[in-house]
């Protein structure tokens, strides 16, 4: 079964600056999508960026991008210019790019929770 | 286009009971999952619904079930409510293209508390 880790609990960042989320995922399939949600205190999970896994090139939405190390099975995310907006729990993602008949279940990550000081 | 909608938003029951949640995907999505969110145990697939059949189902206790109608909304219900059961239950769609490659969108989802 899939595993994904996300090691920070909690992060925290200045308004403009730049800060990097970590997510290291479990698997033993070589194909696969990766993702990451944004909730903020609302709940709603909104979708921040997603990666193929056969895709060499790492992944860019405006201010966000991320770090994508196959062989390392690792997906990190970093987000530039920090905004008062982009404080929320942070949730990496895996699913399973299956056939036709494949599940879109994802496997998230525990989250981090990121706090951005003005 | 509206989103991934959810009813009710909240809903307070007690052990013992049954409940039903609802979800409306995004018009012309056909697939939809639920999960079970809680600070403990995090965010959990509980099953995933297309064309009105189950695709998958997560590792969770028959009380919980769940079924999708011919125009792509799905409800979820969940007997002789434990404390446990306590949780945000959300919902997601996606149009569910072969292979995967779909995004899936998320409802507001439906916060439960049982006493």
């Amino acid at each position: 079964a899939q595993t994904v880790t996300q090691s920070q609990p909690e992060m925290s960042v200045q308004e403009a600056e730049t800060v990097t989320l970590s997510c290291t995922y479990d698997t033993s399939e070589s194909d696969y999508y990766l993702f990451w949600y944004k909730q903020p205190p609302s709940r709603q999970m909104i979708l921040v960026i997603r990666q193929e896994a056969y895709k060499q090139q790492n992944a860019t939405e405006n201010r966000f991008s991320v770090n994508f190390q196959k062989a390392a099975k690792s997906f990190s995310l970093k987000i530039s210019d920090s905004q008062l907006g982009d404080a929320a729990m942070y949730f990496c993602a895996y699913r399973s790019a299956g056939t036709q008949g494949g599940s879109e279940k994802l496997v998230f990550g525990k989250g981090t929770k990121l706090t951005v000081n003005p | 286009k509206a989103g991934v909608t959810q009813t009710p938003r909240y809903l307070i029951k007690t052990r013992g009971q049954q409940v039903t949640l609802s979800c409306s995907p995004i018009s012309g999505h056909r697939s939809v999952s639920w999960y079970q969110q809680t600070p403990g145990q995090g965010l959990q697939f509980l099953f995933e619904y297309f064309s009105e059949t189950q695709r998958n189902k997560g590792n969770f206790p028959g009380r919980f079930s769940g079924r999708q109608f011919s125009n792509s909304r799905s409800e979820m219900n969940v007997s002789t409510l434990e404390l446990g059961d306590s949780a945000l239950y959300l919902c997601a769609s996606s149009t569910r293209l072969a292979g995967g490659s779909e995004t899936q969108y998320f409802g507001p989802g439906t916060r439960l508390l049982v006493l």
